[in-house]
């Protein structure tokens, strides 16, 4: 069974400040992706990223980055110098192999606000 | 481009009462998807179709049932309203069910059953 935890339900930066949101999954297959979705106050699901197993490499997307690491089963996002705007709801979630069927498994949500 | 429509946006039900949520995508999608957003909880998968005329049961699929008569309808039925149904229901859709693509989210649907 697939199954993602992110243990931080909320956080709360001031304006400018550096976060991290943690995202640790679990899964028995070899071949999977991983994601991450923004939802702001106005509720809809914004893709962010998208990452395959076969891929370590860190990205960085302007102000914000992600770390996969396999060793750890994380991937974790930053954002840099965090924006009012920055504020919402994130959701990383994991898309495994075998009978799923392209179904995703999500996180529980991180809420992030950043004040000004 | 619409994507993909929800409707209604929100409705409140009384329990007991029928209710059927409607999602429609225009971008020739052939996997659909229902997820249920419960605070605490994330997205929880209702049922899925990976191509018209097939549907199969996510995680919690007690309660409801869809039907995938095209390639762009994917609608939601609740039988029987219960207050625990009271969520936030997102549609979803992708371009085929593999592994390497997102999936597009409609704008959600608030139920609350009373």
């Amino acid at each position: 069974a697939q199954k993602v935890t992110q243990a931080q339900t909320e956080i709360s930066v001031v304006e400018k400040e550096d976060v991290t949101l943690d995202c640790v999954y679990e899964t028995r297959d070899t071949t999977y992706y991983l994601f991450w979705y923004k939802q702001p106050p106005s509720g809809e699901l914004v893709f962010l990223i998208r990452r395959n197993s076969f891929d370590e490499q860190n990205e960085i997307s302007g102000r914000y980055s992600w770390n996969f690491q396999k060793s750890t089963s994380s991937f974790n996002f930053t954002i840099t110098a965090s924006q009012v705007v920055d504020s919402a709801v994130y959701f990383c979630a994991l898309l495994a192999g075998g009978t799923s069927y392209g179904k995703l498994t999500f996180g529980q949500g991180t809420i992030l606000t950043v004040h000004p | 481009i619409a994507g993909i429509t929800q409707a209604p946006t929100s409705q409140i039900l009384a329990a007991g009462r029928r209710m059927t949520l409607r999602c429609t995508q225009d971008m020739r999608h052939n996997a659909m998807y229902w997820y249920r957003q419960d605070l605490g909880l994330g997205l929880r998968l209702i049922h899925y179709s990976n191509t018209a005329g097939t549907t199969g049961k996510g995680e919690v699929p007690d309660g409801y049932s869809v039907s995938r008569a095209n390639t762009d309808d994917f609608p939601l039925t609740l039988a029987s309203a219960v207050p625990s149904q009271t969520s936030v229901y997102f549609c979803a859709s992708k371009p085929s069910s593999r592994m390497n693509t997102e999936a597009f989210f409609g704008q959600g649907t608030r139920l609350t059953v009373v």
